[in-house]
Parts: C-alpha cells; structure tokens; sequence
C-alpha cells in the first residue's frame, strides 16, 4: 500500500516570496491533515479537511497560508508572502477514520525561508 | 482544551537496556486516544503504539509498552532491550473524536532519545 506522498521534499524561498506544497493521502482516506513543525517544536495542526470539506482551520494563518481539497483527494498548501517564521517542516497526513483512529504521516515537505 | 506535556527534553539510554518516557494530558473528554509516534532525523511520524482511553489494559507492540494511568492522566512508553536504531524524538500525543468527524492529533514537544552503544 502507498504511503502519504508529499512533495516537494526541500524548498528555499526568500520572504515575501509564495511556495506551495502538495500532498496525495493513502487511497481510500477520508481525512487529511496538514501539519507545521517548527524546530525543535512538536506539530501543530494548520488545517483539516474530511472529504473535500473543511473540519478545522482554526489555526490556519488566513491572510499567508491558503489549502484546498478539490474531489477529496490530493490537497494544496500555499503560503504568499512567506515571512522567516515560516521555515518548518509541513507535514501531510491522512486518516481512514475507523475505530483504531490511526493518522498515517508522509515525509514532510521542509521550508527554508531566508 | 486538550494538552499534552512532555516534561523530559532529552533522555539517554544504554543498548539493550530500558527506558521509560513521560507524558501527561490534560483533557475534559471521556473518550479519547492516546499514541506515541518516533520521528527519526528524516522527520517521518512513525506510530510506535496506541491506547485506547476505554481500555483498562495497557498497550504492547514488542519491545514497546505503556503505563495508562487514566486518572492520574499519564501515559508513559517503555522501551525495552533499547536498540540503536531506537535514537529518534518520540512524541506524545492525543486525539479526541467530536461529533461527526475525527479529531485530530496535538502533541507534546518530544523527548529526544539518544541510545549508546
């Protein structure tokens, strides 16, 4: 079974540039969630979408960061314009929501804003 | 709101022997569950083990067990014969389904395990 599939892996921007990041769940996965860690922090929920709708994005810095879900599958993450406090890691992860509630990680796609 | 804490920043531990993680949680829900991921240097989240709050027996995978302590609201992991391929920052963390949709998972700041050989 394929895993969480994120890319791309490593992006050096300056500030007040735009990134984006895609991410494609495993099949099947309803619930998709984008991370943020921060060095030496653990992650903190941006966003997340159960189908194509939007749960929770509450944390979600609306006026830099921008997802999308379109047909429920793969999902976009965009920042514009990036600030240096953005520099982290942006984890994708997707869930099929069963009773062992099991949320399955991808590599991460790592930002480096200077 | 839910929280976790993660109070031992790093730990150490000899090959072959046994360590014990911490982590606290703080949360008003009756139903709930509690993971520990490894996050090795290529920041993948791995799941190491999994506790269902409902369930009175703690969890085991293999060399990897936890004390539920439900009303004291901690969940430690054991690592026993520790290997050296179990270096890594280990997170804990707690996910609460609400209504309609499942929740998500907040973590606590990690404890990064170093093992010696």
């Amino acid at each position: 079974e394929a895993g969480v599939a994120q890319s791309p892996r490593y992006k050096i921007i300056e500030k007040r540039q735009s990134v984006a990041f895609w991410c494609n769940p495993i099949s099947g996965h309803a619930t998709l969630y984008w991370y943020q860690q921060i060095l030496g922090q653990g992650p903190k929920l941006l966003i997340q979408f159960q189908n194509n709708g939007v749960v929770d994005d509450s944390q979600l810095p609306k006026d830099r960061f921008s997802a999308e879900r379109l047909k429920g599958v793969d999902s976009t993450l965009k920042i514009q314009p990036a600030k240096l406090e953005d520099s982290a890691v942006y984890l994708c992860a997707s869930s099929f929501w069963d009773h062992r509630n099991t949320i399955y990680f991808g590599e991460g796609s790592w930002l480096t804003v200077v | 709101a839910q929280t976790v804490t993660q109070s031992q920043p790093e730990m150490s531990v000899q090959e072959a022997e046994t360590v014990t993680l911490s982590c606290t949680y703080d949360t008003s829900e009756s139903d709930y569950y509690l993971f520990w991921y490894k996050q090795p240097p290529s920041r993948q989240m791995i799941l190491v083990i999994r506790q269902e709050a409902y369930k009175q027996q703690n969890a085991t995978e293999n060399r990897f067990s936890v004390n539920f302590q439900k009303a004291a609201k901690s969940f430690s992991l054991k690592i026993s014969d520790s290997q050296l391929g179990d270096a890594a920052m280990y997170f804990c963390a707690s996910l609460t389904n609400y209504g309609g949709s499942q929740g998500n998972l907040i973590f606590g700041k990690g404890t990064k395990l170093s093992v010696k050989p």
